[in-house]
């Protein structure tokens, strides 16, 4: 089968660094994406990791360990505005490769 | 930049009637997409569809049907309507069948069923 799995919360001081993880189980895989979403408003996309190795976005970065079937968000010098769901999300290979399956979401809580 | 609009925003219906919503995809892109999210829950997908004809398909119920037209605009029909059938419905779309792993999603239609 297909899962994804990711904690269910994280709380971080802000200016702080937390990552957040993502481990999957599938037998194809495309790629790992990762979502930011607010409450109440649209996920927004913030990285993509086809590779394996580190993609970085200005304060967020992504790595994808395809072997692992782990992959992580990592975000750096945190704002009181990060605090979201972050959703990681995957294109499987196969029957059902136009849809992109989402995780759980991780809820993001930023204190002072 | 045009992004992906949505509507209605919102809309409240009672049990058993019907609904319809609507999404103009960004200019250019090829493929829609509709997800389902209730309170506290991931995206579910629904439906997607590439150059006007249903590409895949995921937890739709029976009683929703959808489909792009020739100005891909894409519209989700739902009849039937039930309790849990409320949610946020996002719409979103793609170039190339979302290879990039980016969709852009519109900011939703807020469905209550009463």
């Amino acid at each position: 089968g297909q899962s994804l799995e990711q904690p269910s919360e994280v709380t971080a001081v802000e200016g702080a660094i937390v990552q957040i993880n993502c481990t999957y189980q599938t037998s194809g895989f495309y790629g790992l994406s990762w979502y930011q979403q607010h409450d109440g408003g649209a996920p927004t996309f913030l990285s993509y990791n086809a590779l394996d190795g580190l993609e970085e976005t200005g304060r967020f970065s992504s790595f994808l360990s395809r072997s692992d079937s782990y992959g992580y968000l990592l975000l750096q010098e945190l704002q009181m505005k990060d605090s979201a769901s972050y959703f990681c999300a995957v294109r499987f290979s196969g029957a059902g490769s136009y849809q992109l399956t989402f995780g759980k979401g991780t809820k993001l809580s930023v204190i002072p | 930049a045009a992004g992906v609009i949505q509507s209605p925003r919102h809309l409240i219906k009672e049990k058993r009637e019907t609904a319809t919503l609507k999404c103009y995809p960004i200019p250019r892109h090829d493929t829609v997409y509709w997800y389902q999210q209730g309170p506290g829950q991931d995206p579910q997908f629904l439906i997607s569809f590439y150059e006007k004809m249903q590409s895949d398909k995921g937890s739709i119920p029976d009683r929703f049907s959808a489909q792009q037209f020739s100005d891909y605009h894409s519209e989700l029909n739902m009849s039937s309507l039930e309790l849990g059938d409320s949610a946020l419905y996002f719409c979103a779309s793609s170039y190339g069948q979302g290879a990039s792993g980016e969709l852009f999603f519109g900011e939703g239609s807020r469905l209550t069923v009463l």
